[in-house]
């Protein structure tokens, strides 16, 4: 069974950094693109940035562009997000997926609160 | 970018009745390589999404039969052949064709 648990996020500041991560298992990772998807409260769903199997490639929303850098570590499973210079718009679930656009895993989620 | 708009955003439906939801892009979703890259999700109530239909058609493992994908080009829906109570929640349309990939406004399916 595919699993992908996203770590605790939580109240940051305006202009402060939070760091996600999501530990993957049930699938070879070093296999897969990886994808965030991000849903502010009561909104629909946006995709937020993606990262190919060795690192090399990586895509942004333009929203997101120069404030958030996502990265992976294929021998822990793991996949990051750092997101700096938080805006209270950057408010939402926080989702890990697999693939590049295909997006067939889903972890559980985790809410970014970006306010004063 | 490619905007996909759903219709309709609210759908009161009848348990063991059919029910529709249209998803139309601003822009063809046929890539370079023949593929269309249109994924249907849905979003029960306090949960994650799960991905139900992909490449516009193709049903993923352990969704029921009674939902199915179809269109081409700018225009896809997504059926339910007869309405269960467990199928309360969001649909959302996203295409990954073209750069960023974008999702549909959602559409709310309710008993």
């Amino acid at each position: 069974e595919v699993q992908l648990v996203e770590s605790e996020g939580g109240l940051v500041q305006p202009g402060g950094s939070l760091r996600l991560s999501c530990v993957a298992s049930g699938l070879t990772f070093s296999d897969y693109w990886m994808s965030w998807v991000r849903q502010a409260p009561g909104k629909g769903l946006e995709w937020v940035a993606n990262i190919d199997q060795d690192a090399s490639e990586k895509y942004y929303v333009d929203s997101v562009k120069g404030r958030f850098t996502i990265s992976r570590d294929n021998a822990e499973n793991s996949l990051f997000l750092q997101m700096n210079s938080l805006r209270v718009d950057d408010t939402a679930v926080y989702y890990c997926a697999s693939g590049m656009v295909e997006l067939d895993y889903w972890g559980q989620g985790t809410l970014v609160t970006v306010s004063s | 970018d490619v905007v996909m708009t759903q219709s309709p955003l609210s759908l009161p439906v009848t348990l063991g009745q059919p029910a529709s939801i249209s998803c139309k892009s601003s822009q063809s979703l046929v890539y370079r390589d023949g593929n269309t890259y249109l994924n249907w999700f849905q979003q029960r109530p306090g949960q994650s999404p799960r991905r139900l239909i992909y490449k516009v058609s193709k049903r993923d493992s352990g969704v029921p039969d009674r939902f199915s994908g179809s269109g081409s080009g700018t225009d896809f829906t997504l059926k339910i052949s007869r309405v269960e109570a467990e199928d309360v929640g969001f649909y959302y349309c996203m295409q990954g064709t073209h750069w960023p990939p974008t999702f549909g406004q959602g559409t709310r399916v309710e008993i």
